[in-house]
């Protein structure tokens, strides 16, 4: 069956440190992959768009990988921040529009 | 500022009442989406709408209908509420072209208590 996987549901980090959050995913080829943030009692917001012929993105201190081969998508935050704690969600087109992983919840410690 | 917005923040309702969930987009976008999100669960896909009129189930349909007579507007319709139809319920909106190519606006979502 298709399965989105992201490894941690929660991660720690120190500020001024790199996020490294894991999207994994079995049964599906997809031509896109997306990220989203998610805030506490909010809709996730669009981060980022990476195409399988991709294999890097960058956006300001944000830079996610897609390796098709491995099925696997990274999302780095650098320099983290405390206000870059929230939810981060990994989304990829299956057999329906837009299937999202679980989520990871990253704190980011002062 | 492009906006997806839903007509209730919180929502309280009783076993058995039918509901109406309204959302509203401002960007002309073909696409529309509801979504429930339950914890250790994550987004799940209820319906789907790629045009006015049309509509296509997702994967937790059942209990559910949904609703688009205009462009703007899609409503998810719970035709007699349970208990274990209390979530949080999020509304999206996407402009037409290949599922995953564009990205997805969301609302502020609804958060639905069914006693």
């Amino acid at each position: 069956s298709q399965k989105i996987e992201q490894n941690s549901e929660a991660l720690n980090i120190q500020e001024g440190k790199t996020a490294t959050l894991t999207c994994n995913y079995t049964n599906y080829s997809p031509a896109y992959l997306q990220w989203y943030r998610q805030d506490p009692g909010r809709g996730p917001v669009f981060l980022l768009l990476i195409r399988e012929n991709e294999k890097e993105k960058r956006k300001e201190r944000l830079k996610v990988t897609f390796d098709t081969t491995l099925k696997q998508s990274l999302f780095h935050i650098t320099a983290s921040q405390p206000a870059d704690s929230a939810t981060y969600l990994c989304a990829l087109e299956g057999n329906t529009p837009l299937v999202f992983g679980k989520g990871t919840r990253l704190s980011v410690i002062a | 500022d492009v906006k997806v917005t839903q007509s209730s923040r919180y929502l309280v309702k009783r076993t058995g009442e039918k509901v109406f969930l309204e959302c509203v987009q401002d960007m002309d976008h073909e696409n529309m989406f509801w979504y429930r999100q339950d914890p250790g669960l994550g987004l799940r896909l209820i319906y789907f709408s790629y045009d006015v009129k049309m509509k296509e189930k997702g994967d937790i349909p059942e209990g559910y209908s949904v609703s688009r007579e205009k462009k703007e507007r899609f409503s998810l319709i719970l035709e007699s509420a349970s208990t274990n139809q209390t979530s949080m319920y999020l509304c999206a909106s996407s402009p037409h072209g290949t599922s995953g190519n564009t990205e997805a606006f969301f609302g502020q979502g609804t958060r639905l208590t069914v006693v």
